[in-house]
């Protein structure tokens, strides 16, 4: 079965520092991978996805995540981080299209200070 | 274009009390899922459906039913709340050709 596993429930930055997230997973076949991100009292909004094309993903809001398949990681990356990057960032994997088992990593909080 | 529609938005119930989360989405999508979001656990699978008329148990399925009454409705049922069920509630729909999930606003629930 896939799983995710997000190390650091809680990452603290200044404004204009390097934001890395980082997230592991397991899964017996290629996964499809997600960053989703989800600001106070919201629903959730896709960050960027990787579906087995370029290995380095571009997302929404200068985000990206590059898949490496030797280390199973998919960490998400900013180079300056804006204050309201402020909100809490859940990896996903599913491991076939049809997102049969879309399944979640418990969550990193990421705090941008001043 | 409404997307994902989930209701109620905000539930309070007695511990004992049943009662059915609602979702629908316009977009045609084959599969839907229910999770539940608690705090330092991110989100939970509970039940999912991959096509009209299929379900699966997800993560924590325990204390919970489900219904995908057509292509566009996926409804959860809490036959007998307990305060352990007290969490937010999210549906989402999976977009096959474009490989996303789109999740509706959440329904906060209460059981008291």
């Amino acid at each position: 079965a896939q799983s995710v596993t997000q190390l650091g429930s809680h990452v603290s930055v200044s404004e204009g520092a390097l934001v890395l997230l980082r997230c592991n997973y397991s899964s017996s076949v290629p996964p499809y991978l997600f960053w989703y991100v989800q600001y106070p009292n919201q629903g959730l909004q896709l960050l960027l996805k990787y579906t087995s094309a370029a290995t380095l993903v571009k997302g929404i809001n200068g985000f990206e995540a590059e898949f490496k398949k030797s280390e199973t990681s998919f960490h998400l990356t900013k180079p300056s981080a804006h204050m309201s990057d402020a909100a809490e960032y859940f990896c996903a994997v599913t491991f076939n299209q049809a997102g049969t088992a879309l399944i979640f990593g418990k969550g990193t909080t990421l705090s941008v200070s001043s | 274009n409404a997307g994902v529609t989930q209701t109620p938005k905000f539930q309070v119930l007695k511990t004992g009390q049943s009662m059915t989360l609602q979702c629908a989405q316009d977009m045609n999508h084959n599969s839907m899922y229910w999770y539940r979001q608690d705090p330092g656990m991110g989100l939970r699978l509970i039940y999912y459906s991959a096509s009209e008329g299929t379900t699966d148990k997800g993560e924590v399925p325990n204390g919970y039913n489900v219904s995908r009454l057509n292509k566009r409705e996926f409804s959860l049922r809490l036959e007998s709340a307990a305060p352990s069920q007290t969490s937010v509630y999210f549906c989402a729909s999976f977009d096959i050709p474009n490989t996303e999930a789109f999740f509706g606003q959440g329904t906060r629930l209460t059981v008291v």
